[in-house]
């Protein structure tokens, strides 16, 4: 398995601003997910993080709105840009773990109101 | 777009009874993953099936799979009131470290 935190747990901020989401895992992962899901919704993929590469965005993402850092194998940041209020979300960082097949472990997220 | 539809989108029963959750997807996957989220926290993994599998225990879950018509199920037997909560099934298309695809979801609530 993988042990997943994500620093702050929650936050509330001004529209405009920009929060910046960190993202550890235990172990050195290749690939590291990030995920935002709307209230009372299902989870969306925002983009994949390899380390060493730039993130690959999803259709509805870009890397200006949501740019995202993969400095080692291990740790990650995205941030959300110029927040308004429908980026209210929980963000989520998830990884595979090594040698542990295709089993996807997710961290606690970050509740995240923007005001 | 979403792969997975899971229905029903609400599910209320007593606490003893069984919950049966069903998943259904739209192309060919490597495997289907089933989650519990509580209060809009982290997401639990629950188990993997992947899609030479048919069926799947983990204590009083069970998982089933079928590829012919798309479709999965997750059963809890006994339920508890500690197992409200919302359920989600995702799927991945290839093998490694690939990211998943999210249904919809079912909310759980057992009644005590």
């Amino acid at each position: 398995s993988a042990v997943i935190s994500q620093k702050p747990s929650r936050d509330i901020c001004q529209r405009g601003t920009s929060l910046t989401i960190q993202c550890q895992v235990d172990s050195q992962v290749t690939m590291m997910f990030w995920y935002r899901q709307q209230p009372g919704q299902s989870l969306t993929l925002i983009a994949t993080a390899n380390q060493g590469s730039e993130a690959t965005y999803e259709s509805g993402f870009v890397i200006d709105k949501f740019p995202i850092s993969r400095p080692n194998l291990t740790f990650s940041t995205l941030t959300v840009s110029n927040m308004s209020p429908e980026d209210s979300s929980i963000y989520l960082c998830s990884v595979e773990s090594q040698g542990g097949g295709e089993t996807q472990y997710f961290g606690p997220g970050t509740r995240l109101l923007v005001l | 777009s979403q792969q997975g539809e899971e229905d029903p989108q609400a599910l209320s029963i007593q606490e003893g009874e069984n919950a049966t959750m069903n998943c259904s997807y739209k192309t060919s996957i490597n495997n289907l993953q089933w989650y519990r989220q509580n209060s809009g926290r982290g997401l639990v993994h629950l188990i993997l099936i992947r899609s030479n599998e048919r069926e799947k225990h983990s204590g009083r879950l069970r998982v089933t799979l079928d590829t012919s018509k798309k479709s999965s199920s997750l059963l809890i037997t006994a339920s508890r009131a500690a197992d409200t909560a919302s359920y989600f099934c995702a799927t991945g298309f290839y093998s490694g470290n690939t990211p998943l695809v999210f249904g919809k979801g079912t909310r759980l609530s057992v009644i005590a």
